[in-house]
C-alpha cells in the first residue's frame, strides 16, 4: 500500500500570507496526486490534478507541483474563503488520503 | 452533467443492518470506478473500497475488508455500500465518488454525502 504523509497537520495565518502544504508518498507515484479543499460540512473540492494542473474555475492563487514522492500545494495569498481543510490524494496504485491540513486564522 | 446522488442520513442501533446508495448519472456508468469514502465525526478522509461497475471488480482497504461490502447494480447505475453488523465506530459521513484513475487524471465527482449515525 501506499502511504501519503502530509505536513503540516495544521497552520495559522493570516490573510495575504503564502501557505505551502506538502505530501510525501511512501513510493513513487509520478504525477497521479491532487489536491482537495474541504470546508465544514460541505464535499470536498478538487483545486489541482496531475499534482499541478489547475481545476476548472479554481482561482489562479492556488498551484501544485511536484512528482515521484514530494507535492507541494501552494496558496500565493490567503484569501478569507480559503480557510478550510485541504488533503492531498494519490491515485498510482489504488487510493490513499493524506491525514489533512487545516488552515486557520491567526 | 454529472451527478451522484446518494441515499439520505440514517440513524441504526449497533448490531443492525444497512445498505446506503449512491446513485449515477450523466456519464457511463460502466466505464469508472466508483469508492466509498469514510469521513469520521472532525477527523480526516479515508478511502473504503471501490468497485468497477463493468466487470464488478472490487478492490478495498484493509481497514475496512471484512467489514463492510461494496457492490453495484449497473442495470440502475447504483453503487451501495453494505454492513451486516454495526458498531458505533461506524458513525461517519461517507461519501461515494468517482475518483481519477491512472488514465483519467481529470476524473472526479463526488455524492453530497450520508449520515450514518450508530447509537443505542
Amino acid at each position: 500500500d501506499i502511504q501519503m504523509t502530509q505536513s503540516p497537520s495544521s497552520l495559522s495565518a493570516s490573510v495575504g500570507d503564502r501557505v505551502t502544504i506538502t505530501c510525501r508518498a511512501s513510493q513513487g507515484i509520478r504525477n497521479d496526486l491532487g489536491w482537495y479543499q474541504q470546508k465544514p460540512g460541505k464535499a470536498p473540492k478538487r483545486l489541482i490534478y496531475a499534482a499541478s494542473s489547475l481545476q476548472s474555475g479554481v482561482p489562479s492563487r492556488f498551484s501544485g507541483s511536484g512528482s515521484g514522492t514530494e507535492f507541494t500545494l501552494t496558496i500565493s495569498s490567503l484569501q478569507p474563503e480559503d480557510f478550510a481543510t485541504y488533503y492531498c490524494l494519490q491515485h498510482n496504485n489504488l487510493w490513499t488520503f493524506g491525514q489533512g491540513t487545516k488552515v486557520e486564522i491567526k | 452533467e454529472v451527478q451522484l446522488v446518494q441515499s439520505g442520513a440514517e440513524v441504526k442501533k449497533p448490531g443492525e443492518s444497512l445498505k446506503i446508495s449512491c446513485k449515477a448519472s450523466g456519464y457511463s456508468f460502466t466505464s469508472y470506478w466508483i469508492a466509498w469514502v469514510r469521513q469520521m465525526p472532525g477527523k480526516g478522509l479515508e478511502w473504503m473500497g471501490s468497485i468497477y461497475p463493468g466487470d464488478s471488480d472490487t478492490r478495498g482497504s484493509p481497514s475496512f475488508q471484512g467489514h463492510v461490502t461494496i457492490s453495484a447494480d449497473k442495470s440502475i447505475s447504483t453503487a451501495y455500500l453494505q454492513w451486516s453488523s454495526l458498531k458505533a465506530s461506524d458513525t461517519a459521513i461517507y461519501y461515494c465518488a468517482s475518483l481519477p484513475v491512472y488514465d483519467k487524471p481529470w476524473w472526479d465527482y463526488w455524492g453530497q454525502g450520508t449520515l450514518v449515525t450508530v447509537s443505542s
